[in-house]
């Protein structure tokens, strides 16, 4: 079956812009993940999402991320005002359910801010 | 905040030989994985170890956990050029969900 997709799979923007980014996890999975990866370093938890529960927003880095998700479905990862140093490949995953389960992540997107 | 950091940072084998690498982290957790990362792109899950689990098997990928040093070992035996990537650990910190990521180890295998 279809895995996780992400779009754009790149996206340069200028610096104080908003871009937005979307994620359509795979179906019939209830948890939904938002990381952020820097050029040469691990990946950042930023956001969670269970089912219809309240999502953790306890990684967001700023005031200027927000994402959204409708349902058990697509989700998008907002960026206001964007940085210089949001650049940086933004992965989405989602699971069967939350804890102790794989998380299957989709290819990415590449966000570059000039 | 990162709490897995893998060892060595990179390593470069030939095909055929085994390739070692140790992860290491800082509190508590429900269980420990493993993704390969392909290009700086998309991860590829290879293996999850539970923390009442010591050993697990995976095709040429075996995974020791050591809850009492807080570390983790993944061994890829007979390499291959195709398992050139950047290797990463992940715990989840006893959160359940969210995973903490380490900066990887970055495989190079030549032929």
């Amino acid at each position: 079956g279809a895995g996780v997709s992400q779009s754009p799979s790149n996206k340069v923007t200028e610096k104080g812009k908003d871009v937005e980014l979307r994620c359509d996890p795979i179906s019939g999975h209830t948890a939904l993940y938002w990381y952020r990866q820097r050029l040469g370093q691990g990946l950042e938890f930023l956001i969670y999402f269970q089912g219809n529960s309240a999502p953790d927003k306890s990684g967001l880095p700023s005031d200027r991320f927000s994402a959204e998700r409708t349902g058990e479905s697509v989700s998008t990862l907002t960026i206001q005002r964007t940085q210089q140093e949001d650049s940086a490949v933004y992965l989405c995953a989602s699971s069967l359910a939350e804890g102790q389960e794989t998380q299957y992540f989709g290819p990415g997107t590449r966000l570059l801010v000039l | 905040s990162q709490q897995g950091e893998e060892d060595p940072q990179a390593l470069s084998i030939q095909e055929g030989e085994n390739a070692t690498m140790n992860c290491s982290y800082k509190t508590s957790i429900n269980n420990l994985q493993w993704y390969r990362q392909n290009s700086g792109r998309g991860l590829v899950h290879l293996i999850l170890i539970r923390s009442n689990e010591r050993e697990k098997h995976s095709g040429r990928l075996r995974v020791t956990l050591d809850t009492s040093k807080k570390s983790s070992s993944l061994l890829i035996t007979a390499s291959r050029a195709a398992d050139t990537a950047s290797y990463f650990c992940a715990t989840d910190g006893g959160s359940g969900y969210a995973l903490n990521f380490g900066k990887g180890t970055s495989l190079l295998v030549t032929p």
